[in-house]
């Protein structure tokens, strides 16, 4: 049983379309993040939501719009995908305040 | 602005050496230091510290953070090919709200 699941697992798209990536979390924490991940590795935060309410929403352009419809779920919608936008996209859970942050396996987008 | 710094950047080393990571890091009001380890896809956790001077260990892997000096270790002994990974350092803090902030990590490479 997977704790955090997103799906999918991998996008390819064209530039300018829309797509959206779902994250559930099956731990029963109150705060769900968003993160993401470039080619060197490097892990931002983008968005956290604490019992549905955005809690961080760090610089990311507003292309970028989650959604948090209760507390196990939180959704990522981008629109308008620019070439910038490809990386692997993380979900991740955590009680609050925050212990150990549980991940998703990730979700590859790519621009072309 | 807080940060987390890891170093080096990239190692090499044979199977049996010894490696030691290091994560410094500038946080308000830190709150804990997690050690991840990242193959192809998700982080996996490895460790949480919240206090200085006491060591965490887990077989071959083991931890300590100083929170005087703002830092921590993570040392690998006895290393194998299947340590090759990176290592994510994360320090937790609130300004505000909490928030994970993650170190670029330590590419790692064991050869056999």
């Amino acid at each position: 049983d997977t704790a955090v699941s997103q799906t999918p697992k991998y996008l390819v798209t064209q530039m300018g379309n829309d797509k959206s990536i779902k994250c559930e979390q099956n731990l029963g924490h109150d705060t769900m993040y968003w993160y993401k991940q470039d080619s060197k590795k490097f892990l931002k935060i983008m968005f956290s939501y604490n019992n549905k309410e955005l809690i961080i929403n760090e610089t990311v352009p507003n292309r970028f719009s989650p959604k948090s419809p209760d507390k196990a779920h939180l959704n990522l919608h981008i629109n308008s995908l620019e070439l910038g936008d490809s990386a692997v996209y993380f979900c991740a859970s955590s009680h609050y305040p925050p212990g150990e942050l549980f991940f998703g396996e990730g979700s590859r987008l790519t621009v072309l | 602005e807080d940060k987390v710094v890891q170093s080096p950047l990239s190692l090499v080393v044979h199977e049996g050496d010894t490696v030691t990571l290091n994560c410094s890091y500038e946080v308000t009001n830190f709150r804990s230091l997690l050690w991840y380890k990242q193959e192809k896809k998700a982080p996996t956790f490895l460790f949480m510290l919240t206090s200085s001077g006491i060591e965490k260990k887990s077989g071959r892997l083991s931890s300590i953070l100083d929170k005087k000096e703002l830092f921590s270790i993570l040392n690998i002994t006895a290393t194998q090919t299947g340590d090759s990974a990176i290592y994510l350092c994360a320090a937790t803090g609130t300004s505000g709200t909490y928030k994970y902030i993650f170190g670029t990590g330590t590419r790692l490479k064991v050869l056999a």
